[in-house]
């Protein structure tokens, strides 16, 4: 595997489920992101994590929750999840700051 | 105003044609510039990326950044049907993690 890998690459699921994103990263950048893709709006930072602590919180929903175990991995914890949180949620990572960003494939996720 | 702005087009273009594609921002601490390519049902692939003021060129891509006018520029020389896709600006501060995204501008190049 190389560069940043994600899954599912897609995902359905109603408001009252949990689930769960994947991010790897095959870089050996220090830093990772979450971030949100709607249609014709711009991405949208959700969270970012450097050397594994959480150093960025968007003002997201306390529905979604991130985890970063290490360095290389990086997840998206979903639960009771709105229609208006389908989109496409993008993986990315740097080394350092401001490093320029790999992103990886995405999830696109649809809520019923 | 949001600080960073960019036509979401679509631009057609023919073939061969140069096409630029541009930015303008508000917020003057930007120093780090990156272009952005996305295809449909993918996920942005890094094009370009540099600091501060000045132009850098990567083969049939060329990027610009005007800092005193607070605009930059993509330029693709010798345009291909297989550029056709959506063209993402982005912008950071030196030493924060945040970047901020353009909407991005959907590119078509007919054959």
């Amino acid at each position: 595997e190389t560069g940043v890998t994600q899954t599912p690459r897609h995902l359905v699921m109603g408001m009252t489920n949990k689930k769960s994103l994947k991010c790897e990263q095959h870089l050996g950048h220090n830093a990772m992101y979450w971030y949100k893709q709607s249609a014709k709006k711009p991405l949208e930072l959700m969270f970012v994590y450097s050397l594994e602590e959480r150093v960025e919180n968007n003002s997201v929903p306390s529905r979604f929750s991130p985890e970063c175990p290490n360095s290389s991995h990086l997840f998206l914890h979903l639960h009771t999840l709105q229609p208006e949180d389908s989109a496409l949620y993008l993986c990315a990572s740097s080394q350092d700051s401001p490093g320029a960003q790999y992103f990886g494939p995405g999830t696109r996720l649809l809520v019923l | 105003q949001k600080e960073v702005e960019q036509d979401p087009g679509p631009l057609s273009v023919p073939e061969g044609a140069i096409v630029s594609l541009n930015c303008t921002y508000s917020n003057s601490a930007f120093q780090y510039f990156m272009w952005y390519r996305q295809y449909s049902r993918k996920g942005p692939e890094l094009l370009m990326y540099t600091y501060s003021s000045g132009n850098k060129e990567d083969g049939r891509f060329t990027a610009q950044v005007d800092k005193s006018s607070k605009y930059i520029s993509l330029f693709i020389r010798d345009s291909q049907p297989s550029d056709s896709a959506t063209y993402l600006c982005a912008m950071s501060t030196t030493g924060g993690f945040k970047t901020i995204f353009g909407a991005g501008t959907r590119l078509f190049v007919k054959a």
